[in-house]
């Protein structure tokens, strides 16, 4: 089974710019939550959807939006780009029903580099 | 809130040694505990996770972990560790709500020296 798919791999931006990230979840999960991954920070949850709607969502600003599509696929934008954006963006699936107890499945990443 | 707490960012350790990572935990509610590894260039694996039960549980590639409810720890340990096992683990505390959000602590970096 296809593992979690993330395109594109890596991204350079200038401030100011904006980005779409996207994340291809296994088949047949309907849960897609999002990370950003930093060196200071560690993994931070950005936010998570199941069936087309945002079910849960972190301390992130406004810049920071997503959406799922019917076949579960999801796509994270970044808006007005900031230097402090620059991290390795981690999406993960699972099933979905079963909360905090469910494993995730991770993709590779995306790279972004904010200059 | 939940918070997890990895005290070790880097652990240095020879090749065939035993190896513990420590985790510490803090919650009022149940929680669902984790192990994940993650590889150079790579997104994360999971090694194990507790849900409930015994509280010894044994995960992939030779790992294994006790939670420990009165010390609120859940310490990742390994008997003998290969050259392979670098990398960066993470602790992680999954909530009790239905819905997926996991804390992640600030990961430990396993080096393994031949």
């Amino acid at each position: 089974k296809a593992g979690v798919t993330q395109t594109p791999r890596y991204l350079i931006k200038t401030r100011g710019q904006q980005v779409t990230l996207s994340c291809s979840p296994i088949s047949g999960h309907r849960s897609v939550s999002w990370y950003q991954q930093t060196p200071g920070q560690g993994l931070q949850f950005l936010f998570e959807y199941f069936s087309e709607t945002q079910r849960n969502k972190g301390n992130f600003p406004g810049r920071f939006s997503g959406r799922q599509f019917s076949n579960s696929r999801s796509e994270m934008n970044v808006s007005t780009l900031e230097l402090g954006d620059s991290a390795l963006y981690l999406c993960a699936s699972s099933w979905g029903l079963a909360g905090g107890q469910e494993t995730q499945y991770f993709g590779p990443g995306t790279r972004l580099l904010v200059l | 809130a939940q918070s997890v707490t990895q005290l070790d960012s880097q652990v240095p350790v020879f090749e065939e040694a035993p190896v513990e990572l420590r985790c510490n935990y803090s919650s009022s509610v149940s929680v669902y505990l984790f192990w994940y590894v993650q590889y150079p260039n790579q997104g994360l694996q999971l090694l194990l996770k507790y849900l409930s039960g015994s509280t010894l549980v044994k995960g992939i590639n030779g790992f294994e972990a006790e939670f420990n409810k009165s010390q609120t720890s859940f310490h990742l340990r390994k008997p003998s560790v290969h050259i392979s096992d670098t990398a960066e683990y993470f602790c992680a505390a999954g909530d009790s709500g239905g819905y997926q959000k996991v804390t992640f602590g600030t990961g430990t970096k396993l080096q393994v020296i031949p």
